[in-house]
């Protein structure tokens, strides 16, 4: 299966934005779904894992979801600062493997 | 601390091989299953291979079945990933990843908690 993410999206500091990974195929709740930051020039960080989890150090403006009807999984950052521009990737798996979603570059305006 | 630190890419021509590696430090290395992510200039995230913990159990992406060999040695921290019949669409960041799972068996559902900073593989004659 694939996982779709929107290429781009963009919000003001201070606003909350929300960024989808919708599963081709299969229930997106079948699978847990992870969600990880890249800063330009960084490695990946995890901001979200098993769909709802916030690892220590990362702040509760960030935070997942499922939606079953729309077989999708959602990363909402409220209260948007400048230093959460980066590109967010979501992640599950099927059978052995891990499929990443293709990112979402996050532009805060 | 956790820490990865990657080594042994480069330029290399195509057809060439090469071995990728990873040295693991700051957690108890063999109780955590391990992989390697790559990821093209300008391109998302992908997942190559992943290895468990004692090294007994490993899996490509499906589509690089037989190219793509990752190992580890539990007794030096360090896990490899050789590349045969390297191709320009190798090209690529090169990272190694931990999970989070303490049990070291390879559990897809698990996830990502530490990341290397990558070795750049550049394929091109």
């Amino acid at each position: 299966f694939m996982l779709t993410q929107p290429h781009s999206v963009s919000e003001s500091p201070g606003k909350t934005v929300t960024i989808s990974c919708t599963r081709s195929s299969g229930s997106i709740a079948s699978s847990y779904v992870h969600w990880y930051q890249q800063r330009p020039g960084g490695a990946p960080t995890t901001v979200i894992y098993k769909d709802n989890q916030r690892p220590s150090g990362v702040p509760d403006r960030f935070s997942g979801s499922i939606d079953s009807s729309s077989n999708s999984a959602s990363l909402t950052i409220s209260r948007l600062e400048t230093e959460d521009e980066a590109d967010y990737y979501c992640q599950s798996y099927y059978s052995v493997t891990r499929v990443f979603g293709g990112g979402t570059k996050l532009t805060v305006l | 601390e956790v820490q990865l630190l990657e080594s042994g890419g480069g330029l290399v021509q195509p057809g060439e091989s090469l071995r990728l590696s990873c040295s693991a430090s700051g957690f108890n290395f063999r109780n955590y299953a391990m992989s390697w992510v790559r990821q093209a200039p300008g391109k998302g995230l992908e997942w190559v291979s992943g290895i468990s913990g004692g090294g007994s159990t490993a899996y490509n992406e499906d589509s690089e079945t037989g190219r793509f060999t990752i190992s580890r040695d539990n007794s030096k921290n360090m896990l490899y990933l050789q590349i045969n019949s390297l191709r320009a669409e190798d090209s690529a960041i090169y990272y190694c990843a931990k999970d989070s799972d303490v049990w070291g068996s390879w559990i897809a559902s698990d996830y990502f908690d530490c990341w290397g900073q990558g070795t750049l593989v550049t394929v091109s004659s």
